[in-house]
């Protein structure tokens, strides 16, 4: 089954304790892209990734970190959490030809609520 | 900062009923997606429409892109309960791989 993954799901953690959230897709996707959710701003991009080593900046990159060594994963990184960063996070993978023709979906996980205390 | 403006931001209508939900911008997009969102999930993509002017169906809604490029509009036919849910468009631009959200639409068809 087509997936996008997101791992943990549920995260409540201290203010300045390094954490990862995982994202793997199993499509084989180029494309792939973390954005956070808070109530009355919609979807904010935080990076994005069109291949293997190569990230940018979304709107709103401050305070978090990506890598993609491979092509399935693309983790994002909380080096220093801090409460304003509590949100419902979601990752995101398209097919080269699906963000570049803008005809076919963003697949996206289920969703990481944290919480930063 | 590119700024898409969703309107209206709620909506609670009797089943039956026609509800129209706009999204614009100053800036023109290469694209525009339409999503719906359940809680607990991901948004999942209802339409993509790329072209000045496009109109799309998807059963009882109606999706069109403004001539311009710089807006969108849904529309829903006589509304059912099974249409509840946040819906949120974004605006893509090209290769750049960036896609800006609105702040979405909560619906909430009651029976």
């Amino acid at each position: 089954e087509a997936q996008v993954t997101q791992n943990p799901r549920y995260l409540i953690t201290v203010t300045g304790k390094k954490l990862t959230v995982t994202c793997s897709q199993n499509m084989n996707h180029e494309y792939m892209s973390w954005y956070r959710q808070d109530p009355g701003l919609g979807l904010r991009q935080i990076y994005y990734s069109m291949n293997v080593e190569v990230t940018d900046k979304g709107d709103v990159p401050e305070g978090y970190k990506v890598s993609r060594k491979e092509k399935r994963n693309f983790p994002l990184i909380l080096e220093s959490p801090s409460p304003n960063q509590t949100s419902l996070y979601f990752c995101a993978s398209s097919s080269r030809l699906q963000y570049r023709f803008s005809n076919q979906p963003q697949h996206f996980g289920d969703g990481t609520r944290l919480s930063i205390l | 900062t590119q700024l898409l403006e969703q309107s209206p931001q709620f909506l609670s209508i009797q089943e039956g009923e026609n509800l129209t939900v706009y999204c614009n911008s100053s800036s023109v997009f290469s694209s525009l997606q339409w999503y719906r969102q359940e809680p607990g999930e991901g948004p999942v993509l209802l339409v993509t429409v790329v072209t000045g002017g496009e109109v799309k169906k998807l059963k009882r809604l109606t999706f069109q892109f403004g001539d311009a490029r710089k807006d969108s509009s849904l529309h829903i036919t006589a509304a059912q309960p099974g249409d509840t849910g946040l819906y949120l468009c974004a605006g893509g631009q090209g290769n750049t791989g960036k896609l800006i959200f609105g702040q979405g639409t909560t619906l909430q068809v009651k029976p």
